[in-house]
């Protein structure tokens, strides 16, 4: 079946701009994940979903990143007033069941944001 | 809080010679381990992951891992490297029952040169 699913793939912003990143995961897919990888490193945790509710933003980097999930399916990370240092590979994730750990995150193809 | 550390940044071996990327975690309970790979412009790949039981996992295209606990490692071998095999090689690290949804923490990833 089809996989995780990011779009736009590649976008260019001005710094100040606002951005939009959304995420199609697996169909059915409870949980939802969002990560930030930045040039050479390993993705970083933004947020989590399970099903519609947002249980963990711990990894956000300021107030300037929301996320949302409103029918728990589809996901949109916003960046507001981006940043050059926002410029990173955004990884969106998704796995069947709620916490339990052992379940496999699947992930997307990932946006690269450039902001100039 | 759990980290991951990665050996090497770069690793190269010849073709048909053996691969070990090296993985070190700590971690406050018993971890969940993952070995994922990523080829250019495409999401990460789990290559396999270790829950519990057998500590030597078996995953995809000839990759195995071990778990010691003893030495807090989750080295990742190939026997024989494929010109194929030359990509992005990350692991991660989950502690399940922490956090809503077992984030994963990643290593800084190992790019795997291969020489024909």
């Amino acid at each position: 079946g089809a996989g995780v699913s990011q779009s736009p793939r590649y976008k260019v912003a001005k710094r100040g701009q606002d951005v939009a990143l959304r995420c199609d995961p697996i169909s059915g897919h409870v949980s939802l994940f969002w990560y930030q990888q930045a040039l050479g490193q390993g993705p970083e945790f933004l947020t989590y979903f399970q099903n519609e509710a947002q249980l963990d933003k711990s990894g956000l980097p300021s107030d300037r990143f929301f996320a949302e999930r409103p029918e728990g399916s589809v996901s949109t990370l916003k960046i507001q007033r981006t940043q050059q240092e926002d410029s990173a590979v955004y990884l969106c994730a998704s796995s069947p069941r709620t916490s339990g750990g052992v379940e496999t995150q699947y992930f997307g193809p990932g946006t690269r944001l450039l902001v100039l | 809080a759990q980290s991951v550390t990665q050996l090497g940044s770069h690793v190269s071996v010849s073709e048909g010679a053996l691969v070990l990327l090296r993985c070190n975690y700590s971690s406050s309970v018993p971890p969940y381990l993952f070995w994922y790979v990523q080829y250019p412009n495409q999401g990460l790949q789990l290559l396999l992951k270790y829950t519990t039981g057998a500590t030597l996992v078996k995953g995809i295209n000839g990759f195995e891992a071990e778990f010691k606990k003893s030495e807090t490692s989750f080295h990742l071998t190939k026997p024989s490297a494929h010109m194929s095999d030359a990509a992005e090689y990350f692991c991660a690290v989950s502690e399940p029952g922490l956090r809503a949804g077992n984030m994963l923490t990643f290593g800084g990833g190992t790019r795997l040169m291969v020489k024909p």
